[in-house]
């Protein structure tokens, strides 16, 4: 069935440091593929998200793009904030039906 | 502008118990769905309303129950409640042209602990 593989965590990083987190999906069908993000004590909240293969999605200064090839959705940013310590969702909808991963926590020490 | 509500925050049930959570739409939407969350997990689709109506429905067995009404709002109902019901229960409303373009609105949930 359509499913969500996410990188395990959690990750800590050093302010400025470079981020990326490991997304792959099954799917049948041409599925677009989304990045959500939690914060503390917040709703999960739409970071950005693909439509269709090569697509780059970005947000934030976060990027992920799309790729059939190699079915993957890969979420990076190139400097971290503190502010960006929050837990990370990939997720996939097709069939009318959202998918997600297990989700990343993400902790940036100053 | 209030985003998503949900209540009951938190509670906590024994088992065989029924529950009923409830949710508030972000104003000017009309589809809600409802995701279970397991400690560790991630969301898991139950099942979504619109025009008042089950439109959709994940892999859930038919303890979990719901219903929209006029006003858009949901309540998620669970009869004969399992210890592995404990979780986080999602609300996410959104507007029907847009419920799978990913502008799904989450609130903050339920956490259910069953005993």
């Amino acid at each position: 069935g359509d499913s969500v593989t996410q990188m395990e965590g959690p990750v800590t990083l050093s302010e400025e440091a470079f981020l990326t987190i490991n997304c792959t999906y099954t799917a049948t069908g041409y599925p677009s593929l989304f990045w959500y993000v939690q914060y503390p004590g917040e709703g999960l909240q739409l970071l950005l998200k693909a439509t269709k293969a090569d697509d780059k999605g970005s947000n934030k200064g976060f990027e992920a793009t799309y790729r059939k090839e190699t079915t993957s959705f890969h979420l990076e940013k190139g400097s971290v904030q503190v502010s960006d310590s929050a837990v990370y969702f990939c997720a996939l909808v097709t069939g009318n039906q959202f998918y997600f991963g297990t989700g990343t926590s993400l902790t940036v020490i100053p | 502008d209030a985003g998503v509500t949900q209540s009951p925050t938190h509670l906590i049930k024994t088992r065989g118990q029924q529950v009923t959570l409830r949710c508030s739409p972000k104003s000017g939407h009309d589809t809600v769905s409802w995701y279970q969350q397991a400690l560790g997990q991630g969301p898991q689709f139950i099942f979504q309303y619109y025009e008042e109506e089950e439109r959709q429905r994940g892999n859930f067995p038919d303890r979990f129950s719901g219903h929209q009404f006029p006003n858009y709002s949901s309540e998620l109902n669970v009869n004969a409640l399992l210890l592995g019901d404990s979780a986080l229960y999602l609300c996410a409303s959104s507007l029907r042209g847009t419920a799978y373009t990913g502008e799904l609105f989450f609130g903050e949930g339920s956490r259910l602990t069953v005993l």
